[in-house]
């Protein structure tokens, strides 16, 4: 299967510090790549869409000034959760989307866990 | 009516049993469907994609569409205790990129 990284695998930060997450396609390119956060024993929460050379769109309820996506070549995006809070504490997961062969599909990366103190 | 909906377990059983998963959808407009497999901590994997109604068999897991229903099972043969996980169905295609999942089922393979 495709392969997708994210870096850091885990972070601790203090309180209105920014973070910054990245999300790599290693085998293809990724012009699509989508964000999630998904908190203890729930679901995937989709917080934004990344498109390569241009802005993000974000799901409602998710604040575009505070999380920063810039997707800025076709195997690269990254998450900036700026002024980080406890609240922001969570397991943050990218995904690339490829299309190939007929199948159009989503790898995942192995996720970033945040912790703000 | 969610738009895809997962019982969320969780479902226990002994090693070697067949397990089934399960999710139905409302929304005849989906045109593929995915089971992920993510461990705890982990970020999902893609174990099955299939674009059509009928069965696609890899290994020990076979996934089931029946777009008449609006159900799509996935089956393990022969659990392991490695096969416990939680596992999300996730169906594209109506009209947009995304992905729209289940909630996920959490399975434990007991020895």
């Amino acid at each position: 299967g495709a392969v997708v990284s994210q870096h850091p695998s885990r972070v601790i930060c203090k309180s209105g510090t920014s973070v910054k997450i990245e999300c790599r396609s290693l085998d293809f390119q990724a012009t699509t790549m989508f964000w999630y956060r998904q908190f203890p024993k729930q679901s995937l929460m989709l917080m934004a869409t990344s498109n390569e050379g241009s802005k993000a769109t974000y799901e409602q309820g998710v604040e575009k000034d505070k999380f920063l996506i810039n997707h800025a070549s076709l195997t690269l995006s990254t998450l900036t959760v700026t002024s980080a809070h406890p609240e922001d504490s969570s397991f943050y997961i990218c995904s690339a989307r490829r299309q190939n062969l007929g199948t159009d599909t989503q790898y995942f990366g192995p996720g970033t866990r945040l912790t703000v103190l | 009516q969610k738009e895809v909906e997962q019982d969320p377990g969780p479902l226990s059983v002994p090693e070697g049993a067949i397990v089934s998963l399960n999710c139905t959808y409302s929304n005849s407009a989906f045109q593929y469907f995915m089971w992920y497999r993510q461990y705890s901590r982990k970020g999902p994997e893609l174990l099955m994609y299939t674009y059509s109604s009928g069965n696609k068999e890899d290994g020990r897991f076979t996934a089931q569409v029946d777009k008449s229903s609006k159900y799509i099972s996935l089956f393990i043969r022969d659990s392991q205790p490695s096969d416990s996980a939680t596992y999300l169905c996730a169906l594209g295609g109506a009209g947009s990129y995304q992905l729209t999942f289940g909630k996920g089922t959490k399975l434990s393979v007991i020895p």
